[in-house]
């Protein structure tokens, strides 16, 4: 079965760091471009950042660039987002998402995603 | 920056009606749409690419269409387990990846 779970969320003060890790199986992650969105409490869909299938293109939102960075471990099947510097308006559910294999940018499958939230 | 607008922002819509939802993009995005399909406390869902392909085990009843900057996402006869929040997303210019800000479906 295809699967992405997610882990690493919780509860951090403003100002603190989190690292979400996103575990792959079911398919040859090597050759997916992978990517982060996250969804606010109530609100829509945010896609917060990129990484190709060898870790040569990556990309990230304005609002997170600085602070946040993405990274794959090919031998680990594995989906990574280092979150420094985390702000209030970073409280959300954080999803990892692969991109579809025939049409690169849409995202065929989603984790069921991990909560982080920034509070003092 | 491309900007995604859906409407309305919620639809009630009675068991076994049609339902159609519309996305416009600030520019052209050519093909290169996706809908989404999101209930409560779960991932979203892909169910269309390239404006108009269903994704892997999406039911005939979800048909998209549209190109440019101009796209609608049908459910012929909605089913209850169809009411949801729906969302449309570009991917030919990015990044970055935009999202519409989601139609809700409710039963009317």
């Amino acid at each position: 079965e295809v699967q992405l779970v997610e882990s690493g969320g919780g509860l951090v003060k403003p100002g603190g760091s989190l690292r979400l890790s996103c575990a792959a199986s079911g398919f040859t992650f090597s050759s997916y471009s992978m990517n982060w969105v996250r969804q606010a409490p109530g609100k829509g869909l945010e896609w917060v950042s990129s990484i190709s299938s060898s870790s040569s293109y990556i990309y990230y939102a304005d609002s997170v660039k600085g602070r946040f960075t993405i990274s794959r471990d090919n031998a680990k099947n594995s989906l990574y987002l280092q979150m420094n510097s985390l702000r209030a308006e970073d409280t959300a559910v954080y999803y990892c998402a692969r991109d579809h294999q025939l049409s690169r940018g849409a995202f065929d499958i989603w984790g069921q995603g991990t909560m982080v939230t920034v509070s003092s | 920056e491309i900007v995604m607008t859906q409407s309305p922002a919620t639809l009630s819509v009675s068991p076994g009606e049609r339902a159609t939802l519309s996305c416009r993009a600030s520019q052209s995005v050519s093909s290169n749409l996706a809908w989404y399909q999101q209930k409560p406390g779960q991932a979203p869902r892909l169910l269309i690419y390239g404006a108009s392909t269903r994704a892997t085990g999406i039911p005939a009843r979800f048909s998209g269409s549209g190109s440019g900057t101009e796209f609608t996402l049908t459910i012929s006869s909605l089913q209850s387990e169809d009411f949801a929040v729906y969302y449309c997303q570009q991917y030919n210019n990015w990044p970055p990846w935009a999202f519409g800000g989601g139609t809700k479906v409710e039963i009317k």
